[in-house]
């Protein structure tokens, strides 16, 4: 399954609202996508799995949803630490791919 | 606390073979599915490869099947990564990544370690 993350750069100011896309090129088993954020230097962290279950410690701003083949992560006040990279996974069915990824950037 | 700490990682020539390891704490090791994860220089990240709690299953991404065998020591707490036949394309950072729930390896990846670098040249 191929994963297309797009934008691929959201510029934005702290405060405001982001939607990021990530679609599938066939329908993700059991809805079994992730989201996880990266930020320079440091390793992913795990932000939604499940299309729409936060994962421990993760605030509400985070939410995610969609099923088959179109997801949605949507982060609502932002928050200076927020700015990073963000990722989408498919775990359905191996080979359990990566999108390539939505660079969140402080506008 | 849950740790997983990978080691190595170097400097290979084209063709050359390296064997990863990551050593894990803190949970009940043997119930957890364990994947690798790559991130070339300045790239995306790259699922590689996944294997059950058991053994039993493993699961790799087309560029590495055939050269690279993921495998576990449920007695020690380590995972492995044997990679062979290497090519400078495989040159990143690999992660090891616990899953987020216990049993199936269709899963989240819980829980990351730091890393370790592999740079394929000549």
């Amino acid at each position: 399954i191929v994963l297309t993350q797009s934008p691929g750069t959201l510029s934005l100011s702290p405060g405001e609202s982001a939607t990021l896309s990530c679609r599938a090129s066939q329908s993700v088993d059991n809805n079994f996508l992730a989201w996880y954020q990266q930020k320079p230097g440091q390793v992913p962290k795990l932000l939604i799995y499940g299309a729409s279950n936060r994962a421990t410690g993760i605030p509400d701003r985070f939410s995610g949803s969609g099923s088959g083949t179109d997801f949605t992560l949507a982060i609502s006040r932002l928050e200076p630490e927020d700015f990073a990279v963000y990722y989408c996974q498919q775990y359905g069915s191996s080979p359990y791919t990566f999108g390539q990824g939505t660079k969140l950037e402080i506008k | 606390e849950v740790h997983l700490l990978e080691s190595g990682g170097g400097l290979v020539q084209p063709g050359g073979s390296l064997r990863l390891s990551c050593a894990a704490s803190g949970f009940n090791f043997s119930n957890f599915a364990l994947t690798w994860v790559r991130q070339a220089p300045g790239k995306g990240l790259e699922w590689v490869s996944t294997v059950s709690g058991t053994g039993g299953s493993t699961y790799y991404a087309d560029s590495v099947k055939g050269r690279f065998t993921i495998s576990r020591d449920n007695s020690k707490n380590i995972l492995y990564l044997q990679m062979n036949s290497l090519r400078a394309d495989d040159t990143a950072v690999y992660y090891c990544a616990r899953a987020f729930w216990t049993g199936s390896p269709r899963n989240a990846l819980g829980v990351w370690g730091q890393g370790t670098t592999v740079t394929v040249s000549s």
